[in-house]
């Protein structure tokens, strides 16, 4: 069966330093992968998706990157963090692509303070 | 472009039945989601519908579909405590992404 990763599952980080957020799909080959964001009391936002190794297509301006090293890994990134990037951070599968079902990943909060 | 609307919170007895609403405006719409996520946690796919279905039922949970006027709702029979989260309706079209609503949040009171 197919699981997905996320770590760390909680991050508090100063204002200015860097990030780094990883997630990983066991059980399945060449998935559809996302990263979302939701803020407090918020809806989902999606940030970046990837349909292949080294694709990534970006969905918002922001101060976050995200890069795909290897098949079922996807890495969230920034250099340098704002208060504004505090929120809660998903990743999700999907097997195929064209709309097939998300399964998400346990997700993690970051804070900036 | 593309949008999904819910409306934010529902609050309802223990025993009774909840009714979560969802519209959308992609017509091209090819399958329908509902995903519940519990405080604190990723989100569950909780059921889901191919757009030329009008109902269908798993459970406590039963999903209509009215395409014509592009509205989808979840009915949860005999709402448990354990019910109380939030809902999040999301349809997918010809693209590999979902589009989400804003989620509704269910509050179960004894």
């Amino acid at each position: 069966s197919q699981t997905i990763h996320q770590w760390p599952a909680t991050l508090v980080q100063p204002v200015g330093s860097p990030l780094s957020l990883e997630c990983t799909v066991e059980g399945t080959s060449n998935p559809n992968l996302y990263w979302y964001r939701q803020a407090a009391g918020r809806g989902l936002q999606l940030l970046f998706y990837s349909v292949g190794i080294g694709q990534i297509s970006s969905e918002v301006p922001q101060n976050l990157s995200a890069s795909r090293p290897q098949d079922r890994q996807f890495i969230l990134s920034s250099k340098k963090l704002l208060l504004s990037d505090s929120g809660f951070y998903l990743c999700a599968w999907s097997p195929v692509a064209g709309g097939e079902t998300q399964y998400f990943g346990p997700g993690t909060r970051l804070l900036v303070l | 472009g593309e949008d999904v609307e819910q409306s934010l919170f529902l609050s309802v007895r223990e025993g009774d039945s909840s009714v979560i609403n969802c519209t959308y405006t992609d017509s091209s719409s090819t399958y329908l989601y509902w995903y519940k996520q519990e405080p604190g946690a990723g989100l569950q796919l909780l059921t889901y519908i191919f757009s030329n279905m009008d109902m269908k039922q798993d459970q406590r949970l039963t999903v209509l579909l009215n395409k014509k006027d592009k509205h989808l709702s979840l009915r949860i029979a005999d709402t448990q405590t354990g019910d109380s989260a939030i809902y999040f309706c999301a349809e997918s079209g010809n693209t590999d992404k979902l589009i989400f609503g804003t989620g509704t949040r269910l509050q179960v009171f004894p």
